[in-house]
């Protein structure tokens, strides 16, 4: 079964710094897909980024972007200039491309807080 | 469209009754999932649906629970003689066939007393 692990339940950053979200999971499969997930308190989860596993170059969405190690399934976020709305929950997330009902497996998330 | 919605937001119950949470999923999309949330925890694979054939359902999901999903269009998640343990946020998400993206709802937080 496949597992996804978030080591970091919390994290804060300055305001316009840096950040580095991390999670590892789990796999057999050679074929999946993995995303990013933000969970704002009270709000829907809306996908942040998404990773095809067969791509070798990693995923990019104007201020986000992932560090893919398939060899080492790890998965890595990196947030730029953070921004008071990036405060939330991140989820990283699998999905099998082998199972076609394409649930989603959950890390245990990992809490950004953003400091003016 | 406004996205996949959820009904109600927020349900408190006792101990032993019944309840049911509906979702409106964002329309033409054929697969439709329920999660459940913990506090503190990343959502969990209940059940889903691919029209109105439910396809698959976690070893979570006991005999208590039942989700139907007619016609293909909403779908329902009911909990027979409720737990405390089951306290939790049910989420509801969609996503076409031909797209990896799962769209989620802002959730039902049921709390048991």
């Amino acid at each position: 079964a496949q597992t996804v692990t978030q080591s970091q339940p919390e994290m804060s950053v300055q305001e316009a710094e840096t950040v580095t979200l991390s999670c590892t999971y789990d796999t057999s499969e050679s074929d999946y897909y993995l995303f990013w997930y933000k969970q704002p308190p009270s709000r829907q989860m809306i996908l942040v980024i998404r990773q095809e596993a067969y791509k070798q170059q990693n995923a990019t969405e104007n201020r986000f972007s992932v560090n893919f190690q398939k060899a080492a399934k790890s998965f890595s976020l990196k947030i730029s200039d953070s921004q008071l709305g990036d405060a939330a929950m991140y989820f990283c997330a699998y999905r099998s491309e082998t199972n076609q009902g394409g649930k989603l497996i959950f890390g245990q998330g990992t809490e950004l807080s953003v400091k003016p | 469209d406004t996205g996949v919605s959820q009904d109600p937001r927020h349900k408190i119950t006792k101990r032993g009754q019944n309840v049911t949470f509906r979702c409106d999923p964002i329309s033409e999309h054929n697969r439709l999932y329920w999660y459940r949330q913990t506090l503190g925890q990343g959502p969990e694979f209940l059940t889903y649906f691919q029209n109105e054939a439910q396809l698959e359902k976690s070893r979570l999901l006991s005999d208590r629970f039942s989700a139907e999903r007619p016609k293909g269009s909403f779908s329902t998640l009911e909990i027979q003689r409720t737990e405390q343990g089951d306290s939790a946020m049910y989420l509801c998400a969609s996503s076409p066939l031909t797209n990896t993206e799962a769209f989620f709802g802002q959730g039902t937080r049921l709390t048991v007393v």
